[in-house]
């Protein structure tokens, strides 16, 4: 049972340089999500994909792109990085039940991002 | 927008003390809610969950009622352990919505 597995789980980087973050999920799940976690913010949605081809800003999405691959897969890129930029990032993904009800979104365990 | 208030931490108590964790919400319509558990070094993991007022969620001794009429859903336990220690989110899930809205997180420490 892997979940929703991201990769890598560190990173350091350097102002100025680009870099992906993966997300993957086997659950079939249509929606997914990522979130940045900074301390005393609690976590803050920048992008989200309701399904499949479709992607929508969230409440801090400035310096960040998304791409939904396919169903399974939602990447996260920062094109050139700031040192505003240093969090944790979570990527998570959910599905609707019969009656269109949103489930629980399930959470990676996260990647540590640090801009130098 | 939607808002969603805990009480801030760190909230720090012995083993097998009452717990109670504070959260009020800001929403329109009747929204889902839940709470949420981090531990050291994880990620979010929901810990339990109610869709409709007067709902309660359980899980592992916790629990939360969804209070319309107060807008609140305070995270209870009985008897807490020091394998309880960990960031514990309330989040809301306004109706028709799949985005979640979180609170800032309150931190539980349990000492023996």
């Amino acid at each position: 049972n892997a979940g929703v597995t991201q990769t890598p789980k560190f990173q350091v980087l350097k102002t100025g340089q680009s870099m992906t973050l993966q997300c993957a999920q086997d659950m079939n799940h249509n929606s997914m999500y990522w979130y940045r976690q900074d301390p005393g913010m609690g976590l803050r949605l920048i992008y989200y994909s309701a399904s499949e081809g479709t992607t929508d800003k969230g409440e801090v999405p400035n310096g960040y792109n998304v791409s939904r691959l396919n169903k399974r897969e939602f990447s996260l890129r920062l094109e050139s990085a700031a040192p505003s930029q240093t969090s944790v990032y979570f990527c998570a993904s959910s599905t609707r039940d019969r009656s269109y009800s949103n489930q629980p979104q399930h959470f990676g365990d996260g990647t540590r991002l640090s801009i130098l | 927008g939607d808002s969603v208030t805990q009480m801030e931490g760190p909230v720090t108590l012995s083993e097998e003390a009452f717990l109670t964790i504070n959260c009020t919400y800001t929403a329109t319509g009747y929204p889902s809610l839940f709470w949420y558990v981090q531990y050291p070094g994880e990620g979010l993991q929901l810990l339990l969950k109610a869709t409709k007022a007067d709902d309660k969620g359980s899980n592992k001794g916790f629990e939360a009622t969804y209070r319309k009429e107060t807008t609140s859903f305070h995270l209870e336990k009985g008897s807490v352990q020091v394998s309880d220690s960990a960031v514990y989110f309330c989040a809301l899930s306004g109706p028709g919505y799949s985005t979640l809205t979180f609170g800032k997180g309150t931190m539980l420490l349990v000492s023996p």
